[in-house]
């Protein structure tokens, strides 16, 4: 159980393009999802909260603009990466909370996306 | 600020042997603590956690260890096997909010 779907798992794009990235929570319901960002040989980013429902919460300079979270329902997040540049090409981590689990702190990984903006 | 540390970034341990993994924290209110293991190209998996109110949490190979004073934390790893070789984060959650990582510390089992 607690499984979580990425969607593309990789991605590359021109400059200038939009790109969106799929989070789908597979055998529970999240209404709380997070967004994260690795750089190589780094520790996990965290980009922002995505809520359900309700507008995302994005961290200390992350521009809400450039990185569009939707949180359209229970099982689904997106991240739409607009006018995309090379600096943007990383390594994509999404994770969801089991909203009725019997550990809400816990955070359940998707496998990632890597995009590369040529 | 970072709240959570891993000051070890890469760590060598034989096969068979113990591995221990460190991480330390500087908020008192973090009131859970998690272990998370990183392949490359793959999201980070759950290994184990433990309540700030326990000192010790066991499952299988792997023990964390809590010291509240020291705001210290330990992973355990017996015996250490190939496929523990990954990247290994710390993580700590205060009020069923975001979890704040440590910069991780990754691990080769030598065979």
């Amino acid at each position: 159980g607690a499984v979580v779907s990425q969607h593309p798992s990789r991605v590359i794009c021109k400059s200038g393009t939009s790109v969106k990235i799929e989070c789908r929570s597979l055998d529970f319901q999240a209404t709380t999802m997070f967004w994260y960002r690795q750089f190589p040989k780094k520790s996990l980013m965290l980009m922002a909260t995505s809520n359900e429902g309700s507008k995302a919460t994005y961290e200390q300079g992350v521009e809400k603009d450039k990185f569009l979270i939707n949180h359209a329902s229970l099982t689904l997040s997106t991240l739409t990466v607009t006018s995309a540049h090379p600096e943007d090409s990383s390594f994509y981590i999404c994770s969801a909370r089991d909203t009725g689990g019997p550990r809400l702190y816990e955070q359940y990984f998707g496998p990632g996306t890597r995009l590369t903006v040529t | 600020d970072q709240q959570v540390k891993q000051n070890s970034p890469s760590l060598s341990v034989q096969e068979g042997r113990i591995s221990i993994l460190n991480c330390d924290y500087t908020n008192s209110m973090f009131d859970y603590f998690l272990w998370y293991k990183k392949y490359p190209a793959e999201g980070p998996t759950f290994l184990i956690s433990i309540s700030s109110i326990k000192d010790k949490n066991e499952d299988g190979r792997f023990t964390v260890f809590l010291n509240k004073s020291a705001k210290h934390l330990s992973l355990h790893i017996v015996p250490s096997q190939p496929g523990d070789s990954a990247v290994y984060f710390c993580a700590a959650n205060f009020g069923n909010e975001k979890l704040t990582f440590g910069t991780g510390t990754r691990l080769t089992i030598i065979p």
